[in-house]
C-alpha cells in the first residue's frame, strides 16, 4: 500500500459525458502529479501540482483540467469524452525538501471506459 | 521538450538467463529513477541514481547511470519469475520528470 488513494476505481460513462477522478496523496506529500496510462502503453505525464499551484504540464488535453485542494488532494476533470480517452489514470504524490523532488509514490489507479 | 528512450520495448527471457534495459535521454538529467509495475499493478519505485557515473545494486537487480548524465541501465542477474513486469526509468531535468516507454519483461520458467 503506497498511501495514495484513488476514487473511483473502475468508471464506465459514455462518450460526451464529463467525469471527475481524485486523488489523496501520502500525508505530508505536498506535490501530486497525474498520468494516463493506456492499454500496454507507457505513462504520459498529464500535470502536476504542488501545495494548490500548478507546477508543470504535460500532454493534458483542454477537455481536462485539474486541481489541488487546501486539503491537498486533487481531482482530475475529464470532459467531452471520447473513445480514446479510455484508459489507467495514475495518480502520484511525492515530498520536496530542499527542492529537490523524492520518488513518486503511485495510487493504484482509475480505469476508465468510454463507451 | 525532454525525451526519455527506452529499449527494447519487449523481452522474453528464460528463466535463469540476464536481462538488460537502455534508457536515453535528450538531454542532460539531474537524476533518474527506476520504477516496477507488476501485471494489474501500480508503479513502484526501486531506486534513484544521482552522480554521473553511479552504480547501485539491489540483490540481483544493478543500475548504473552514464558518465554524461544522460543514459542508464537496469541489469537482472539470473532471472526469476517474479521479476516479471514492466520496467520505466524517469529522467528529471528542472521539475520535471519524464518516464520511458518501459521494457515489458516477460520470464518463462
Amino acid at each position: 500500500d503506497s498511501g495514495v488513494t484513488q476514487t473511483p476505481k473502475h468508471l464506465i460513462t459514455a462518450t460526451g459525458q464529463r467525469v471527475t477522478l481524485r486523488c489523496s496523496p501520502r500525508s505530508g506529500d505536498l506535490s501530486v502529479y497525474w498520468y494516463q496510462q493506456s492499454l500496454d502503453q507507457g505513462l504520459q505525464f498529464l500535470i502536476q501540482y504542488y501545495n494548490g499551484e500548478e507546477r508543470a504540464k504535460g500532454n493534458i488535453l483542454e477537455r481536462f483540467s485539474a486541481q489541488q485542494f487546501p486539503d491537498l488532494h486533487s481531482e482530475l476533470n475529464l470532459s467531452s469524452l471520447e473513445l480514446g480517452d479510455s484508459a489507467l489514470y495514475f495518480c502520484a504524490s511525492s515530498a520536496v525538501t530542499s527542492g529537490s523532488y523524492h520518488e513518486q509514490f503511485f495510487g493504484p489507479g482509475t480505469r476508465l471506459t468510454v463507451l | 521538450g525532454q525525451q526519455v528512450m527506452q529499449i527494447p520495448q519487449y523481452q522474453h527471457v528464460q528463466e535463469g538467463e540476464d536481462f538488460t534495459t537502455y534508457c536515453n535521454s535528450s538531454t542532460t538529467l539531474s537524476n533518474i529513477q527506476w520504477y516496477k509495475q507488476r501485471p494489474g499493478g501500480h508503479p513502484v519505485f526501486l531506486i534513484q541514481l544521482v552522480k554521473s557515473g553511479e552504480v547501485k545494486k539491489q540483490k540481483r537487480l544493478t543500475f548504473q547511470f552514464g558518465e554524461a548524465k544522460k543514459n542508464s541501465s537496469l541489469h537482472i542477474t539470473a532471472t526469476q519469475t517474479t521479476d516479471v513486469g514492466t520496467y520505466f526509468c524517469a529522467g528529471r531535468a528542472g521539475n520535471m520528470l519524464t518516464f520511458g516507454g518501459g521494457t515489458r519483461l516477460m520470464v518463462k520458467p
